[in-house]
């Protein structure tokens, strides 16, 4: 499998300030990337994919940063809210198949 | 709901024993997949299934096994349980083998605990 891991393992935010979420990924033949959310007792949820011929890529209150030049993946939240406190995975996909990094633990704090 | 049921949500069992996790698949969907996750090494590949049909392994244990029925479910067999087996387990899909866009659909997992 490949090598996907996070730089935190956990990060505590105070509501309403932005949120960053580090990845590094090691295959460079990886060519699409997607960040998931996992809320306690849930599975993972999508919620913003990139392409390795973007760069950048925002979604509501997301923004997902690929730098393809030191292999960096990075999640972007901005006014972080409570209900934004979960585990935050990438993954890269590599000839159709996902590989999973271990996942940030994002807390908000009230 | 994402779609992708599984069943049960919980189980508790001890060594030695021999259970089984079901996952149905979100409707239209052929390919399923089983996820392992630990606290410790997050997600981790079984084993993938697409119409019935074994298509991908990782790092499945000879002691775990699964199927995909005709009617696209799909069971984890897992047999002489260790301590270690501990973990949550994922069942997810997607329409296609191959898949790239938007990514697997999981579902709620099983939290399979080995006493």
């Amino acid at each position: 499998g490949e090598s996907v891991g996070l730089h935190l393992p956990t990060l505590s935010v105070q509501e309403g300030d932005n949120s960053i979420i580090n990845c590094a990924y090691s295959n460079s033949a990886s060519d699409y990337f997607i960040w998931y959310k996992q809320e306690s007792g849930k599975g993972p949820q999508f919620i913003i994919d990139i392409r390795s011929n973007m760069d950048k890529r925002q979604g509501q209150r997301v923004t997902v940063l690929l730098n393809k030049t030191v292999k960096h993946l990075s999640l972007q939240i901005a006014a972080t809210q409570p209900g934004d406190s979960a585990v935050y995975f990438c993954a890269e996909n590599e000839l159709g198949q996902f590989y999973f990094g271990t996942g940030t633990s994002l807390t908000v704090i009230p | 709901d994402s779609g992708v049921t599984q069943t049960p949500k919980h189980l508790i069992t001890a060594t030695g024993q021999r259970v089984t996790l079901r996952c149905s698949p979100r409707s239209g969907d052929l390919s399923v997949y089983w996820y392992q996750q630990s606290l410790d090494q997050g997600l981790q590949f079984l084993i993938q299934y697409y119409n019935g049909e074994e298509r991908a392994k990782g790092n499945i244990l000879e002691r775990f096994s699964a199927q995909q029925f005709p009617d696209l479910h799909s069971e984890l067999n897992l047999s002489s349980l260790e301590l270690g087996d501990s973990a949550l387990y994922f069942c997810a899909s997607s329409a296609t083998p191959y898949t790239e866009n938007y990514g697997y659909t999981f579902g709620s997992g099983t939290r399979l605990t080995v006493v």
